[in-house]
């Protein structure tokens, strides 16, 4: 069984500050890494996959890398804004996908005005 | 495109009941992935289906299940409820495979009493 760590479990960050956080997974038959964002009352969003070691993926202030070699992913957000405030969680899948993707328990976000 | 629905959206139900849930995925898409969210807990895999086939199942007993009809859309059925089936579940679909960006449905929330 493939077990993913996020840190920190939660973090409070001054608006306008810039964050990051972890995500840590096997690296054995790695496939892809998933971030997502999921805001209170809503659905989960997709932020990024990402498949290659190396990858560095941006979208608007949020931008993501991913070392598959040592089995590790860093989500990073510049100047951050209220809007941020979610849970963050990234999923790895790995092999043949028999278990699927696989989540950590998430890094909650709250960006204070 | 209108996005991943899920019905019903709320859902009360005693021990020993036995509950369906239905998702109904993004048009073209054909793989449909079910996820538990328990409290502390992340997003836990149940199942795959891709083509009317179970293509993965997670880590769960035989009392929940599920299947994928022509038109993509899925159900899952836990049977004999139990108070730790108590959790909210999502749905997720995409074009072929869970390692591809996965589009969350806003879930079903289970309480069994």
């Amino acid at each position: 069984i493939l077990n993913v760590e996020q840190s920190p479990q939660s973090l409070h960050v001054q608006e306008g500050d810039s964050t990051n956080f972890t995500c840590s997974f096997p690296s054995s038959n790695f496939y892809a890494l998933h971030w997502y964002r999921w805001e209170t009352a809503k659905s989960p969003e997709a932020l990024f996959v990402m498949t290659l070691n190396g990858d560095e993926k941006k979208k608007g202030r949020i931008s993501a890398t991913l070392n598959t070699k040592e089995g590790y992913s860093y989500l990073y957000i510049k100047g951050s804004q209220p809007e941020d405030s979610a849970t963050y969680l990234c999923a790895s899948y790995s092999g043949g996908g028999a278990d699927g993707l696989t989540f950590g328990k998430g890094t909650h976000l709250i960006i204070q005005p | 495109k209108a996005g991943v629905t899920q019905t019903p959206r709320y859902l009360i139900k005693t021990r020993g009941q036995q509950v369906t849930l239905s998702c109904s995925p993004i048009s073209g898409h054909r793989s449909v992935s079910w996820y538990q969210q328990t409290p502390g807990q992340g997003l836990q895999f149940l199942f795959e289906y891709f083509s009317e086939t179970q293509r993965n199942k997670g880590n769960f007993p035989g009392r929940f299940s599920g299947r994928q009809f022509s038109n993509s859309r899925s159900e899952m059925n836990v049977s004999t409820l139990e108070l730790g089936d108590s959790a909210l579940y999502l749905c997720a679909s995409s074009l072929a495979t869970s390692r591809e960006t996965q589009y969350f449905g806003p879930g079903t929330r289970l309480l069994v009493l």
